[in-house]
Parts: C-alpha cells; structure tokens; sequence
C-alpha cells in the first residue's frame, strides 16, 4: 500500500525554466509534509517542508504547494539550474509528538536540468 | 553536512551473518530513525528511537533490532541475513516535533 506516491520517475528540464515536482498522499492522517534532494552516494538531503495548516511555503528559489482536498502537492524550483539534478523524493509524516521522525517517502522522481 | 555521521559506509556480507551499523545523531538531537533504501525505492521507516526507547517501528521482522545510548548515538543490528537485506542503511536524527529532520550519508549493504 504506498501511501504516498510520485508517479513520474523523471522530469527533464531546460535550465532557467521551471521545474513541477508533484507527490500524492492517500492517509488523511498526514499533517507534514517534507521534501528532500538527494545525490548518488549521498543521503537525503532536507529541501523544505510544510504543514498542512498552509497551502504554500517558500525558500528561495523552491516553493511547495499543498492542496489538501485533492491530498497532492507539488515542489516548484524557479528558476531550475544544472547542479539541480538530482533524484527529489516527497515525504509525509503523521500528527503528534515524536511522529514527525516516521516519514514515509514516495519512489522519487529524477530531476535533470539541462544547460 | 547534516552532523549525523554513519559507519562503516560500505560493507559486504555473506547470507546468514549478522550486521551492525552505527549512527551519531547531531549534537542535541534525542530522535534518531532508521530507514532502508532499496535500488530504484524511497526510503522505508524501520523503527525510531527517542531517549533510549523504540518509539515506533515500520514493517521489519524482528530480526532488526536496535539501540539507543545515552548520548544519543544509535545501532542497527540485522541478524540472519538474507539476500533482499541489501540495500542503503540511513540513519535520521531530529530533535522532535516539527523539526528538521536530518539524514546521514548511509551505510551500503550487499549481501552475497
């Protein structure tokens, strides 16, 4: 049962352009929701996150979207650069306490920005 | 750079042994969480820690096991080891709540 799911397994993208990553979630219960950048032979690494008492938050050139009726949100980088590339997952995690560490991550999609 | 270190980084075992990995979590972090990435996967929670405790765990069988230290610094023990066990080991520390969580560069397991 994946309860959350990136159901493109790549995007390629002109730099300078704008790249839409988007993520699906099925367990109403999420109320945070991360995403993470992440290189070969490296560990995830935190990109920005959200809770699900906002629709929008920005970091610089990375907004995340969250609609919560139609339980999907979308990772947006504007403009998108070469160094970009990268395999980008979304993660979800559960009201209360020390739940937030209890992610569950959709498959990933690969990010490549060409020059 | 996170500050959660792991080792070792690289390791192969041979089916039926036993695997420790090790963790340290970022100075003030008492959340440390392990997940298992296999090729082409996301991440999958194995089970978390909070002050010494197993405060949660995914669908592992219980033949993966941890510990906690009192200095927060964390262990995952594999035992019986099967071929499908092969896959990145992450360890993510947190201080809890809404906090960012933080993931260490992994430890690669091949199981042979």
């Amino acid at each position: 049962d994946q309860q959350v799911k990136q159901n493109s397994p790549s995007l390629s993208v002109q730099e300078g352009r704008i790249s839409i990553l988007n993520c699906d979630y099925t367990n109403s219960m999420f109320d945070y929701f991360l995403w993470y950048k992440k290189y070969p032979a490296e560990g995830p690494t935190f990109l920005i996150s959200i809770s699900s008492i906002k629709d929008k938050n920005e970091d610089g050139r990375f907004t995340v979207f969250l609609n919560k009726s139609a339980k999907h949100l979308s990772l947006h980088i504007v403009p998108s650069q070469p160094g970009d590339s990268a395999v980008y997952f979304c993660a979800a995690s559960v009201r209360g306490g020390t739940s937030y560490g209890k992610l569950t991550f959709g498959q990933g999609t690969i990010l490549t920005v060409h020059p | 750079e996170t500050g959660v270190t792991q080792s070792p980084t690289h390791l192969i075992k041979t089916r039926g042994q036993q695997v420790t990995l090790r963790c340290s979590s970022q100075s003030g972090h008492n959340t440390v969480s392990w997940y298992q990435q296999a090729l082409g996967q996301g991440p999958q929670f194995i089970f978390q820690y909070y002050r010494e405790e197993e405060n949660g765990r995914g669908n592992f069988p219980p033949r993966f096991s941890g510990l906690q230290f009192p200095n927060y610094s964390s262990e995952l023990n594999v035992n019986a080891l099967e071929l499908d066990d092969s896959a990145l080991y992450l360890c993510a520390s947190s201080s809890g709540g809404r906090n960012t969580i933080y993931f260490g560069e992994g430890s690669w397991l091949t199981v042979v």
